[in-house]
């Protein structure tokens, strides 16, 4: 099957620190990534949704200037958290779509990124 | 705002039993409908997928979907201790749409 790729998957650092993670499609070209950040006892949040070669949207109330979205190619995206406070700590979980012969195709996820800032 | 609706639980079920996990989804133009099943500290792992009205089975696993009362459901027969986890509910609008979660119903199953 699909396989998504995520790197790294737990990062500590200190408050202030700008962290990037990445996420690649490994075996198909992924026109669109999406992100999703889960704080602890709760549910996935779609943060924001990339096509390649063009900017990320983002959801309301999820700041594009401190969420930083690259997607340069159809098998890369990256997220970066910058200037990350112990607010910012969560589990950031990256899937990824592909264009298909058959359109409803589910998304296929990354093995996530755990961040923790002191 | 889209809103998908699940019973936290705890919900218990003795071994071998069915277990049984509903969800139902405010937006009414949803078109993709997902059961994800989550360990501790772990990623979702996609259990089901289901497009269309009626019922879709995979080996242990039935999803039921019913668009007129917006309600998904999935089904577990003979329920194993390993299927004890998280079990999320997403929708999305289809395509390269964004999937909305439900909070999720935590299965404990009992030996």
């Amino acid at each position: 099957g699909a396989v998504v790729s995520q790197h790294p998957s737990w990062v500590i650092c200190k408050s202030g620190t700008s962290v990037k993670i990445e996420c690649r499609s490994l075996d198909f070209q992924a026109t669109t990534m999406f992100w999703y950040r889960q704080f602890p006892k709760q549910s996935l949040m779609l943060m924001a949704t990339s096509n390649e070669g063009s900017k990320a949207t983002y959801e309301q109330g999820v700041e594009k200037d401190k969420f930083l979205i690259n997607h340069a190619s159809l098998t890369l995206s990256t997220l970066t958290v910058t200037s990350a406070h112990p607010e910012d700590s969560s589990f950031y979980i990256c899937s990824a779509y592909g264009l298909t012969a058959f359109s409803n195709q589910p998304q296929h996820f990354g093995d996530g990124t755990r961040l923790s800032i002191l | 705002q889209k809103e998908v609706e699940q019973n936290s639980g705890p919900l218990s079920v003795p071994e071998g039993a069915i277990a049984s996990l509903n969800c139902t989804y405010s937006d009414r133009v949803s078109q993709s409908f997902f059961w994800y099943r989550q360990y501790s500290g772990k990623s979702p792992e996609l259990i089901m997928s289901i497009y269309s009205n009626g019922d879709k089975e995979d080996g242990r696993f039935t999803a039921q979907l019913n668009k007129a009362s917006q309600y998904v459901s999935l089904l577990i027969r003979d329920s194993q201790p390993s299927d004890s986890a998280t079990y999320l509910c997403a929708v999305s609008g289809g395509g390269a749409d964004g999937l909305t979660f439900g909070k999720g119903t935590h299965l404990i199953i009992q030996p």
